[in-house]
């Protein structure tokens, strides 16, 4: 159980054009998900945390216009880069919670390339 | 603001032998996780800590929690090549309701 997906797993986007990321929980209902982001060789950096029906709660530094995040249902999350740049090009890891107990499950991560 | 400190960041060990990779954080809290992340994968979970003294192992890993030292220590028992990977600590302050906060990883290579 506690299994999460992310579509698509890799994309190739051209510089100014916007790409979306889709986040699921299979098996459980997410009341709380979160976007890291993880740049070549380094560590995971939330990105942001939302709630299902809420707006998402952004992290400082972190473009709340750039990088969209809607959390429409219980089990799906969507992060949309908008006019993306090449230095927006990252693997993009998502998690969920369902609320009750301690874990985040992570999905498997979606590599973003601009070019 | 909270800091997580991991350490050594870098390790190249001998199959066989023994090791530990330290993490430290600065706020208090009492959840900490430990992940394991193979290159261009996403993260697989370890352990989660939820207590101080909590002692959790599986195979050769074996993490412990001290909430008072705000310290996590990873243990490797007679390493295998198969454990080379990057190990992340991760620290949760906001009971669940924010996202984690992560040391830098540390990258392990474990020689045959």
């Amino acid at each position: 159980g506690a299994v999460v997906s992310q579509h698509p797993s890799w994309v190739i986007c051209k510089s100014g054009t916007s790409v979306k990321i889709e986040c699921r929980s299979l098996d459980f209902q997410a009341t709380t998900m979160f976007w890291y982001r993880q740049f070549p060789k380094q560590s995971l950096m939330l990105m942001a945390t939302s709630n299902e029906g809420s707006k998402a709660t952004y992290e400082q530094g972190v473009e709340k216009d750039k990088f969209l995040i809607n959390h429409a249902s219980l089990t799906l999350s969507t992060l949309t880069v908008t006019s993306a740049h090449p230095e927006d090009s990252s693997f993009y890891i998502c998690s969920a919670s369902d609320g009750r107990g301690y874990e985040q499950y992570f999905g498997p991560g979606t590599r973003l390339t601009v070019t | 603001e909270l800091k997580v400190e991991q350490n050594p960041l870098f390790l190249s060990m001998q199959e066989g032998k023994n090791y530990t990779i330290y993490c430290n954080y600065s706020t208090t809290s009492d959840r900490l996780y430990w992940y394991r992340q193979d290159p261009g994968k996403s993260l697989e979970s370890l352990f989660v800590l939820l207590s101080n003294g909590a002692v959790k192992q599986e195979g050769r890993l074996m993490a412990s929690l001290d909430t008072k030292a705000r310290l996590s220590t990873l243990h490797i028992t007679a390493a295998v090549h198969d454990l080379s990977a990057t190990y992340f600590c991760a620290v949760d302050i906001g009971g669940g309701a924010d996202g984690l906060t992560f040391g830098k990883g540390t990258h392990l290579i474990i020689q045959p």
